[in-house]
């Protein structure tokens, strides 16, 4: 399995645009979290799915940003509109058991 | 509200020496408690983890420690190597809700 995979890796775009992260998470894994790093809080958690359904959305920080999972193998993160402060690098990570799988992780940079 | 901290932002080791890595908590119902590392442009990947049954738990150079009482974990590397350098996130679980929480993260360098 080649692991979580995220795309873009880099995304340069500016303020007021749409931003869609994506992110395939390893095969047969039921969980899949999205995370968000910034300097000033760390390794934050914004929503999280089990068997594609989200369970937990309470980390996301407003209506702008939304997160789907149609499939087992596939999943969103999309930021309508996009402002300077959503700056940050995004990680979505799929677990199994205790252990956690993150992806490289995309840097979203809003100007 | 944050609750999972670690209160030193970064720390710097001598190569050789041991280096500890400190973790604070404020819910109780944590059952697994966990340490990633990160190196820049990548992902954190698992480095150790214990169970709230437990008080110490060793994989080679990294043991963590946990004390329940004061709601208090650590990591300890020993000997410290170069390329130990790295960002350390703890982490804990609540089992009933699956939910993974970090904290901020413990910046390491460790000097050659």
């Amino acid at each position: 399995d080649a692991g979580v995979i995220q795309s873009p890796r880099h995304e340069v775009t500016e303020m007021g645009q749409e931003v869609t992260l994506r992110c395939k998470p390893i095969s047969g894994h039921d969980y899949l979290f999205w995370y968000r790093q910034t300097m000033m809080r760390g390794l934050e958690l914004l929503i999280y799915f089990n068997n594609n359904v989200p369970i937990d959305d309470s980390g996301m920080p407003e209506d702008r940003f939304s997160a789907k999972m149609p499939n087992a193998s596939f999943s969103t993160l999309k930021i309508q509109p996009s402002e300077p402060r959503d700056s940050a690098v995004y990680f979505c990570a799929s677990p199994e058991g205790v252990e956690a799988f993150f992806g490289q992780g995309t840097r979203l940079t809003v100007v | 509200d944050q609750q999972v901290k670690q209160n030193s932002p970064s720390l710097s080791v001598q190569e050789g020496r041991i280096s500890i890595l400190n973790c604070d908590y404020t819910n109780s119902m944590f059952d697994y408690f966990l340490w990633y590392k990160k190196y820049p442009a990548e992902g954190p990947t698992f480095l150790i983890s214990i169970s709230s049954i437990k008080d110490k738990n060793e994989d080679g150079r990294f043991t963590v420690f946990l004390n329940k009482s004061a709601k208090h974990l650590s990591l300890h590397i020993v000997p410290s190597q170069p390329g130990d350098s790295a960002v350390y996130f703890c982490a804990a679980r609540v089992t009933s809700y699956d939910k993974v929480i970090f904290g901020p993260g413990t910046s390491l360098s460790v000097i050659p």
